[in-house]
């Protein structure tokens, strides 16, 4: 079993939609908790950061954590097309080595 | 003001070759961590650097080896080089301890491709 599950997708939306997307971990010592965007070929850019349970909100994003369930989600309202890309997410605990999921890919159909 | 940045961009090797790749960190940053990132998976951690000493390593074997220098630039080795290394090598940068408050850079990384 993974340290981190996420489901690879492919997702496609139409333009306007709500996108959700999650993943699971099995390690209760992870606090730190992220949301990586990655267009094809290029590095991974930091979306959100939370830090242990809760909801965070920036524009567009929502980024939720249950450490109770060890599930984490990430929701982006009023889709766009620039929003299609592959959505990592990451985490960690005190050791400052970030353990990803493997990837979902979103399209956004204008 | 500079982000992380990463050399060479692609390059293709063959089998039991090696080969070195170079990253420069975001300025102001002093702590260096590489990654691999296969086709179709999320990245895996190698290790990390901090003050010139290697100072995490993840489940990676010795073929994987690295060095930073006292400008906080570092290098990626990997020798006797295998198919399985082809993949996406990523640079990440930040200050000691920023990954605290999320702070974590990537660089666009470099393509190797073995043959």
């Amino acid at each position: 079993q993974k340290e981190v599950e996420q489901d690879p997708g492919p997702l496609s939306v139409p333009e306007g939609a709500i996108v959700s997307l999650n993943c699971t971990y099995s390690n209760s010592a992870f606090q730190y908790f992220m949301w990586y965007r990655q267009y094809s070929r290029k590095g991974p850019e930091l979306l959100m950061y939370t830090y242990s349970s809760g909801n965070k909100e920036d524009g567009r994003f929502t980024a939720q954590v249950d450490k109770s369930s060890k599930y984490i989600s990430l929701f982006i309202r009023d889709s766009q097309p620039s929003d299609s890309a592959t959505y990592l997410c990451a985490m960690s605990d005190d050791d400052y080595k970030l353990s990803f999921g493997a990837g979902t890919t979103v399209t956004v159909r204008a | 003001d500079a982000g992380v940045t990463q050399s060479p961009t692609h390059l293709i090797k063959t089998r039991g070759q090696q080969v070195t790749l170079r990253c420069s960190p975001k300025s102001g940053h002093d702590t260096v961590s590489w990654y691999q990132q296969a086709l179709g998976q999320g990245p895996q951690f190698i290790f990390q650097y901090y003050e010139e000493e290697e100072r995490q390593r993840g489940n990676f074997p010795d073929r994987f080896s690295g060095h930073q220098y006292p400008n906080y630039s570092s290098e990626l080795n990997v020798n006797a080089l295998l198919l399985g290394d082809s993949a996406l090598y990523l640079c990440a940068s930040s200050s000691w301890g920023g990954l605290l408050i999320g702070e974590l850079f990537f660089g666009e990384g470099s393509r190797l491709t073995v043959l």
